[in-house]
């Protein structure tokens, strides 16, 4: 089992619908959760850090954790042409000073 | 722009040869990791190094070795290069007190030829 999972193949959006990318990890001791944007031809960009259970927004992102079931999530609400990208999921375990990232879903958005 | 920058941005090098990738941390920020990213693959964890000293290790041979100077600059040194070194080199810097949130840098693309 891989320690971080992003499944889903390529997801194509209309301009103005929520994206939607869900992860999964296996490591149940850990205590930090990141996403990042990574455009073509460039480095990651980190969006969103969660560290508790819950949601927390940030203009048009939503991050949801759940350490029980052990995955993580992004909202992407009223998607652009700009949120065309691949966003990487990265896990952090406590004590542990490495992150360990998805293969990345990429989103394109559909004008 | 995260303030983290890395040099050069592209190399091409001959299988057997030696490469020698640099990264300037962000200012405040004390803690230098490198990965490794390969096509179509999220980033894979190199090391890490803090107050100039390896703080953890990935899955690779020790021909990858590295260096943290003291205003927390970074080197990569890879040996003996092989095809399967061609990839994406990113350095991320953070600081030890937050939560393991890390930056990245625009990389260095290196072709093994």
């Amino acid at each position: 089992q891989k320690e971080v999972e992003q499944n889903s193949g390529p997801l194509s959006v209309p301009e103005g619908a929520i994206a939607s990318l869900n992860c999964t990890y296996s490591d149940r001791v850990s205590q930090s959760f990141f996403w990042y944007r990574q455009y073509s031809g460039k480095s990651p960009e980190l969006i969103m850090s969660i560290y508790s259970n819950g949601d927390k927004e940030d203009g048009r992102f939503t991050a949801q954790l759940n350490k029980a079931s052990q995955y993580v999530s992004l909202l992407i609400r009223d998607s652009q042409p700009s949120d065309s990208a691949t966003y990487l999921c990265a896990v952090n375990s406590y004590g542990n000073n490495r992150l360990a990232f998805g293969k990345g879903n990429q989103v394109v958005v559909i004008p | 722009e995260t303030g983290v920058t890395q040099s050069p941005t592209h190399l091409i090098k001959t299988r057997g040869q030696q490469v020698t990738l640099r990264c300037s941390s962000q200012s405040g920020h004390n803690t230098v990791s490198w990965y490794q990213q390969a096509l179509g693959q999220g980033p894979q964890f190199i090391f890490q190094y803090y107050r100039e000293e390896e703080n953890g290790r990935g899955n690779f041979p020790p021909r990858f070795s590295g260096l943290q100077f003291p205003n927390y600059s970074s080197e990569l040194n890879v040996n003996a290069l092989e095809l399967d070194d061609s990839a994406l080199y990113l350095c991320a810097s953070s600081r030890s007190e937050d939560n393991y949130e890390q930056y990245f840098g625009p990389g260095t693309r290196l072709t093994v030829t």
